[in-house]
């Protein structure tokens, strides 16, 4: 069965450290991964997308890696902001349905002054 | 462009009530999709259209749900009759042809149902 996993569940920060989100999937074949972020009260926005070929992807201060052999995927955040509090969502396309994605739990961070 | 528009964005009922909620995906997107979103299980897939067509409603619960797309600009997502463990809050997403796993969601609807 094709899933994605996040780990931690949730996590606090102080503002101005750095911090690491992962994601693990069993979807095959892959296509592509997507981490989306959702604020409060909002839907979620995509940040950044991998490709199998792609190792890493940076958007700002936000940068994904992927690892195809293992399966894994981690998204960094440098120097976190206040705004940066938020779920993030890994999303993983299955290539057989490409119209059709597998979304991970979630990791909710928070990150305090 | 002003994105995906949901209405409304909040929607408290009773029980029994039927329920109605409506989503503008971007212009030009083919996709649609039809997500509820909750802490127990996060965001599922309710259903999804591809030019107007439904093609997978694998994921609607029960047939209380049922949605419609008349046109590439309009789209519902009806509950009839809603119960309580309906309530959550459901999110409508479109996405163009070409990346339809890139999905640009609208700010969504929280439903209560009493």
């Amino acid at each position: 069965k094709n899933q994605v996993e996040q780990s931690p569940q949730s996590l606090i920060i102080l503002e101005g450290k750095n911090c690491t989100l992962q994601c693990n999937y069993t979807v095959s074949p892959f296509s592509n991964l997507r981490w989306y972020k959702q604020d409060t009260g909002r839907g979620p926005v995509s940040l950044t997308i991998m490709t199998f070929s792609e190792n890493t992807k940076s958007n700002g201060r936000y940068t994904a890696t992927l690892d195809a052999d293992t399966k894994q995927s981690s998204l960094h955040i440098t120097a976190s902001q206040l705004s940066d509090s938020a779920s993030y969502i890994c999303v993983v396309t299955d290539k057989t349905s490409y119209d059709k994605v597998i979304f991970g739990p979630g990791t909710s961070l928070s990150v305090i002054p | 462009d002003a994105g995906v528009i949901q209405s409304p964005r909040h929607e408290v009922t009773e029980m029994g009530q039927e329920v109605t909620l409506r989503c503008k995906p971007i212009s030009g997107h083919d996709y649609l999709f039809w997500y509820r979103q909750t802490m127990m299980r996060g965001l599922e897939l309710l259903i999804y259209f591809n030019n107007n067509v439904p093609i997978d409603d694998s994921g609607m619960p029960e047939d209380r749900f049922s949605a419609k797309m008349p046109n590439a600009s309009f789209s519902t997502l009806k509950i009839q009759p809603s119960e309580p463990r309906d309530s959550a809050v459901y999110f409508c997403a479109s996405s163009p042809t070409g990346t339809p796993e890139k999905l640009f969601f609208g700010s969504g609807t929280q439903l209560s149902v009493l």
